[in-house]
This record gives C-alpha cells, sequence and structure tokens, in this order.
C-alpha cells in the first residue's frame, strides 16, 4: 500500500515565527499536493509539484512556500506564520494529474499559531 | 468557478439504519467531470471511498453507493445499513481534467455519527 508520512502530526507555534512541514512518500510518484483544511472549508490546494526542483502554485498559496528538493520530499514553509494559518495540513500523491487519479493522503499536521 | 455542495455539518444515523449524504456540484467547464467519495476515519489521513468518471455510471465500495447524475449534477452517497465502524468524515470531490493543471475540488465534508 501506498504510505505518505508527514511531520510534525501537530504542532504550535507563534506568530510571525518560521513553521516547516514535512512531508515523504514511498510511492514513487511523481505528483505531490499540500492542502489545508479550515472548520466550514472543504480541502484547498496550496501548492503542488509534479516534478522534484519544481513547484506550482495552487489555489491559496499566499503566505506559503513549497520546497521538492526530491521525488520523495515535499515541503511546506510558512515564513511568518499568522493566526489566519491554523488548519490542518494535508499532503497528498498521485502518480498522474489529480483529475481522475486516486490521491493518497498522509494523517494531517494539526497546525496552531498563537 | 467550480464548487461542491454537500450535507453539512454532522449527520447522526443509529446503527442498521439507512444513510444518505446529498452531493452536487457546479462547473463551468466543458468537460465532462470525474466523481469521488473520500473518508478520513478518526486519526487517519483521507483514503478514496470510490469514484466515477462517467455519467450514470455507479460506483460501490464497502456498501456506499453513488450514481453519477449529470442532469441533476449530483452523486449522492447512500448506504443500507451502517455500522458504528463507518463513523468518519465524509468528503465529495469534483475533478477536472488540464493535464498538469488539472483541478480538484473538494466539498467541506460531511461527519457521520454512528449510534448504536
Amino acid at each position: 500500500e501506498a504510505a505518505v508520512t508527514q511531520s510534525p502530526r501537530s504542532k504550535v507555534a507563534v506568530t510571525g515565527g518560521k513553521v516547516t512541514l514535512s512531508c515523504h512518500q514511498t510511492n514513487n510518484h511523481d505528483y505531490m499536493y499540500w492542502y489545508r483544511q479550515d472548520t466550514g472549508h472543504g480541502l484547498r490546494l496550496i501548492h503542488y509539484s509534479y516534478v522534484a526542483d519544481s513547484t506550482e502554485k495552487g489555489d491559496i498559496p499566499d503566505g506559503y512556500k513549497a520546497s521538492r528538493p526530491s521525488q520523495e520530499n515535499f515541503s511546506l514553509i510558512l515564513e511568518l506564520a499568522s493566526l489566519s494559518q491554523t488548519a490542518v495540513y494535508f499532503c497528498a500523491s498521485s502518480e498522474r494529474p489529480l483529475s481522475n487519479e486516486r490521491l493518497f493522503f498522509g494523517h494531517g499536521t494539526k497546525l496552531s499559531v498563537l | 468557478g467550480d464548487s461542491v455542495t454537500q450535507t453539512e455539518g454532522q449527520v447522526t444515523v443509529s446503527e442498521s439504519k439507512s444513510l444518505i449524504i446529498n452531493c452536487t456540484y457546479s462547473t463551468t467547464s466543458i468537460a465532462y467531470p470525474n466523481l469521488f467519495w473520500y473518508v478520513r476515519y478518526p486519526g487517519e489521513g483521507l483514503q478514496l471511498l470510490l469514484k466515477v468518471i462517467t455519467a450514470g455510471q455507479k460506483g460501490s465500495s464497502r456498501g456506499f453507493e453513488a450514481t453519477y447524475n449529470k442532469e441533476t449534477t449530483s452523486f449522492h452517497l447512500q448506504k443500507a445499513s451502517v455500522q458504528e465502524s463507518d463513523s468518519a468524515v465524509y468528503y465529495c470531490a469534483l475533478g477536472l481534467p488540464g493535464g498538469s493543471n488539472a483541478k480538484l475540488t473538494f466539498g467541506k465534508g460531511t461527519k457521520l455519527s454512528v449510534k448504536s
């Protein structure tokens, strides 16, 4: 079974601090994604990548950076964390592009910015 | 833009009773969308429950069913007899083709609580 591992599982950060969320997949998938979920919203796409050393903006990229140093690893970086970035973050991977493809998700990272 | 609307908030159902979670979608794309149901069990990540990529077809998995209805733009999730182990959050999603720019739009999620 394909596996996507996120770390940490939860984090408390201070406003203005830097936060890095990590994601590692053993699926040999080219496509990786970062989503956030807030109460009252569906999952929203922040950044994605379809090849190492390249990232693309999703629907809500402001305030976030992404890094894909290798096929297996995909990080989400909050340079200056803000209260509004409190949410649950999910990493996912897929073999082919999104539209009709099964996504494999990590367990999620609960981020609280205080 | 594209959107997915599903039964809001939490649904509580007694064990062995039937379930329906409504899902309707809206899209400005001329392409036929692909439709998905994902489920998130407590403490776990989302996982695919079922998907249907052809209008008029029905998908099924673990006793759940959903039919892709292009006329009513709906993809309701149903189960005839729920179990406690079905307690989870269910997400309807709309997939639109576009190569590397393909999109997947999720609904807000519906939390199902099954009481014994």
